[in-house]
């Protein structure tokens, strides 16, 4: 089975400060990545995700993640983080085969952004 | 966003009753999903559906059963609730044609069990 690795269970950086959020994954095939962000109260929402054509992957809100395959890594980057990026960010991997796929989920990055 | 409908959106509920979640759907999403979230444990699959009747079991199923008669409709029942699933349950929606579909999320169903 796969799974992911996230390291770090909270952040916190400056306003303006580089945001990176690290994930690991372990899987034997090419994997399918996905970050999703969770705002307070909220669900979860996609925020970008790979699916092999391209190692560098921007998604929504200025973030964008960039698969390594020698280093079994997808982290997320921001150069310039936000206020309103304070939330919690998953890294989840597909899998599955035929007709069974599902999603497994890191246990996540709370991600605190200071003034 | 997604047509996706959890309810309730929270439940008090006795230590020893049984307990229905509902999630509802109006993307015609093969997927559905089931996965509670508890701090230091990120999300933890429970079931899931690929189909009308078709479900299989997750990382955390003991204690938990499912039900999907139609397409738009998967039901998550606690047998007979424990505090140990006081818990934010989410439902989930995929299409899934291929592995590189995004599941879509519902605002979730806050459960505390006394």
């Amino acid at each position: 089975a796969q799974s992911v690795t996230q390291l770090g269970s909270h952040v916190s950086v400056s306003e303006g400060a580089l945001v990176l959020l690290r994930c690991n994954y372990s899987s034997s095939v090419p994997p399918y990545l996905f970050w999703y962000v969770q705002y307070p109260n909220q669900g979860l929402q996609l925020l970008l995700k790979y699916t092999s054509a391209a190692t560098l992957v921007k998604g929504i809100n200025g973030f964008e993640a960039e698969f390594k395959k020698s280093e079994t890594s997808f982290h997320l980057t921001k150069p310039s983080a936000h206020m309103s990026d304070a939330a919690e960010y998953f890294c989840a991997v597909s899998e599955g085969g035929g007709s069974n796929y599902k999603l497994t989920f890191g246990k996540g990055t709370l991600l605190t952004v200071n003034p | 966003d997604a047509g996706i409908t959890q309810s309730p959106r929270h439940k008090v509920t006795e230590t020893g009753t049984p307990v229905t979640l509902r999630c509802h759907q109006t993307e015609n999403h093969r997927y559905m999903y089931w996965y509670r979230q508890d701090p230091g444990h990120g999300l933890r699959l429970i079931h899931y559906s690929y189909g009308v009747k078709d479900t299989d079991k997750g990382e955390v199923s003991d204690g938990y059963s499912v039900s999907r008669s139609k397409t738009e409709d998967f039901l998550l029942t606690l047998e007979s609730a424990t505090s140990s699933q006081t818990s934010v349950y989410f439902c989930a929606i995929s299409e899934a044609e291929g592995k590189n579909t995004e599941a879509f999320f519902g605002q979730g169903t806050r459960l505390t069990v006394v």
